[in-house]
């Protein structure tokens, strides 16, 4: 079974940092691009960014709203998918989710999605 | 960046109703297109791709069809489970965007 689970999440200042994790399990990761979505309180969803796998040179992409701020990595000998917040705004409170992009040629969907992991930024 | 808008904001209809949410890209994004379902506390589901491809596991009622900027997701038999809000997302180019959203509710 596919499993994607976030963790990390919490309270930080305004200016302050946060990494958060995602580890996967039941599926081999490594042929997976992985994203960061995030969903603030009542808000529909925003996109954060994209690390690609391995074959694609892991190469990343980001909204515009966190570059510059925010990093991607992973560690596909640990199945784990990071990211790196830094300067972090009230703005970007909101539960991040992390997504599985599917490997079916052809397409770039969501097919898994973690349980996400609340992150509140205020002092 | 690619703007997405969806019709309506909110919607209520009954069940058996046949249901229609509209997606419009800002420009052309062939069929690069998926359409999500979120129920309330939980993570997204995706039920159609590439604009038109039924998910494995969805079922049959849910049908997406559209290409360019205009697009549909279409419930042909609304049933009660199918209370959720549905985002469409384009993933023609960077930054990837999500559509603001639509509600449905079941009268």
């Amino acid at each position: 079974e596919v499993q994607l689970v976030e963790s990390g999440g919490g309270l930080v200042q305004p200016g302050g940092s946060l990494r958060l994790s995602c580890v996967a399990s039941g599926f081999t990761f490594s042929d997976h691009y992985m994203d960061w979505v995030r969903q603030a309180p009542g808000k529909g969803l925003e996109w954060v960014g994209r690390i690609r796998k391995r074959r694609n040179g892991y190469t990343s992409e980001y909204a515009a709203s966190v570059k510059g701020r925010f990093s991607v990595s992973r560690d596909d000998s640990k199945n784990l998918l990071r990211l790196q917040m830094n300067s972090l705004r009230a703005e970007d409170s909101a539960v991040y989710y992390c997504a599985r992009v599917t490997a079916a040629p052809g397409t770039f969907h969501f097919d898994s999605w973690g349980q996400g992991t609340l992150v509140t930024v205020s002092s | 960046d690619i703007q997405m808008t969806q019709s309506p904001s909110t919607l209520s209809a009954s069940v058996g109703d046949r249901v229609t949410i509209t997606c419009r890209a800002s420009q052309s994004i062939s069929t690069w297109l998926d359409w999500y379902q979120q129920k309330p506390g939980k993570a997204p589901k995706v039920l159609i791709y590439k604009a038109s491809s039924l998910e494995s596991g969805v079922p049959p009622r849910f049908s997406g069809s559209g290409s360019g900027t205009e697009f549909t997701l279409t419930i042909s038999s609304l049933q009660p489970d199918d209370s959720a809000t549905y985002y469409c997302r384009q993933y023609d180019s960077y930054p990837v965007t999500f559509g603001p959203g639509t509600r449905l509710e079941i009268k």
